[in-house]
């Protein structure tokens, strides 16, 4: 168990629909990370807030958008759905956001949009 | 990033010492090399990191060439649940990126 929690594990929606990705990072992580897993794709970093604050943003589409909450969980909204965004998607957590501190992955919600 | 380059596959016999090669030769002295491991479609698992000293935890050795261009994780007793694509990242401990870029990985198969 890594700490993190990630909610829902399933998800099933139609394309066009919004749905919103829950993360809540272990206790005491500041730094959330958002990474999306396709079986094309592979594993792609996508956002990374620290306190609250937007600090790096990878490949993540217009269409997907994500916040950090004062409480340190944070959201991940992806709106006007796509086949193509049928994916896992990962949050990680780390203290800090340091390099030298290892990023604890959750268990994933896995997307499926019909 | 500094790219690596790993093996797509490798076997082992439970029991025995997997030893898991990964070239970064164009890592900079900024960089750590880190290791994580999936197994099957569960979150990506941090096994171990390092920076130029070999290191070890319950999991894994990691051992760092003197050049730092490749590295080995050991596994020193395979079991059949080690089986998982394992990754091999370099990682900048400066600038505002630090996120992990995830390569292809070895996918290590623990034999019976």
């Amino acid at each position: 168990d890594s700490g993190v929690t990630q909610t829902p594990k399933h998800l099933i929606t139609a394309t066009g629909q919004r749905v919103t990705l829950r993360c809540s990072p272990r206790s005491g992580d500041l730094s959330v990370y958002w990474y999306q897993q396709s079986l094309d794709q592979g594993l792609q970093f996508l956002i990374q807030y620290y306190n609250g604050e937007e600090r790096a943003k990878g490949n993540i589409l217009e269409r997907f958008s994500a916040q950090q909450f004062p409480d340190l969980h944070s959201e991940l909204n992806l709106s006007s759905l796509e086949l193509g965004d049928s994916a896992l998607y990962f949050c990680a957590s780390s203290p800090s956001g340091g390099s030298g501190q290892p990023q604890h992955f959750g268990d994933g919600t896995r997307l499926s949009i019909l | 990033d500094a790219k690596t380059t790993q093996p797509p596959s490798m076997d082992c016999a439970e029991g025995r010492a997997a030893n898991l090669p990964c070239n970064h030769s164009t890592i900079s002295g900024n960089e750590y090399v880190y290791w994580y491991r999936q197994i099957h479609s569960q979150g990506p698992q941090y096994i171990i990191h390092g920076l130029k000293n070999n290191e070890t935890n319950e999991m894994a050795s990691l051992i760092i060439t003197e050049d730092r261009k490749s590295s080995t994780l050991i596994l020193p007793h395979a079991t059949l649940r080690d089986t998982a694509v394992y990754y091999c990242i370099v990682r900048p401990f400066s600038g505002s990126a630090r996120q992990l870029t995830f390569g292809s990985g070895t996918q290590l198969t623990v034999l019976p």
